[in-house]
């Protein structure tokens, strides 16, 4: 069964700085990867998605997410935070069978200080 | 329809009762899925329909939780005898591609509290 881990569940950051959103996953074929968000009261949004081709994916709101397949990682940046990136940040990989459902972390709220 | 609509937002209900969740996902998108997030935690994947196949039901938690998909379009999730722990936010989803390869669209979500 493919696992995805997000370590720290809460990040925190000043507006302008650096975001760094940490996400590994096991997978024992080539994987699909996401990065959903979600903000308060609301559905989860596709932020951006890793199929196959350049293993650097850029998404909305000037995120973008880099595939390293030695390190299974596929951490989720921004090089400057805005207070409106606040929100919960859900990392996801595309189930190896056919049924095509993912397989969630646990989220990391990111908290973005004035 | 724009987007994948659910209702209703908000559901109280007591303890032992049935509830009835529905999704309506976007047109044409044939494959539909149903998550549950529960208060500070990661989602857990309850059902996946696609087109006509045979739904995959491996996450539904007990006999209590059941959904049917009519016409490939509507959903609905069922919970009967409700209890505490059935307490979270429902989320539906669809994609208009059936292995989800390109992500999904979620709807906003059910928030269900059993009292």
């Amino acid at each position: 069964a493919q696992s995805v881990t997000q370590l720290g569940s809460h990040v925190s950051v000043s507006e302008g700085a650096l975001v760094l959103l940490r996400c590994n996953y096991s997978s024992s074929v080539p994987p699909y990867l996401f990065w959903y968000v979600q903000y308060p009261n609301q559905g989860l949004q596709l932020l951006l998605k890793y199929t196959t081709g350049a293993t650097l994916v850029k998404g909305i709101n000037g995120f973008e997410a880099e595939f390293k397949k030695s390190e299974t990682s596929f951490h989720l940046t921004k090089p400057s935070a805005h207070m409106s990136d606040a929100a919960e940040y859900f990392c996801a990989v595309r189930d190896n069978t056919n049924a095509g459902k993912s397989t969630f972390g646990d989220g990391t709220t990111l908290t973005v200080k004035p | 329809g724009a987007g994948v609509s659910q209702s209703p937002s908000n559901k109280v209900t007591e303890k032992g009762k049935d509830v009835e969740l529905r999704c309506d996902p976007i047109s044409g998108h044939t494959a539909l899925y149903w998550y549950r997030q529960s208060l500070g935690q990661g989602l857990e994947f309850l059902i996946y329909f696609q087109g006509n196949s045979a739904p995959d039901k491996s996450g539904l938690p007990s006999d209590r939780f059941s959904a049917e998909r009519t016409g490939g379009s509507v959903s609905t999730l069922t919970i009967q005898r409700t209890q505490q722990e059935d307490s979270a936010v429902y989320l539906c989803a669809s994609s208009f591609e059936p292995k989800g390869v390109y992500g999904y669209t979620f709807g906003s979500g059910t928030r269900l509290t059993v009292v």
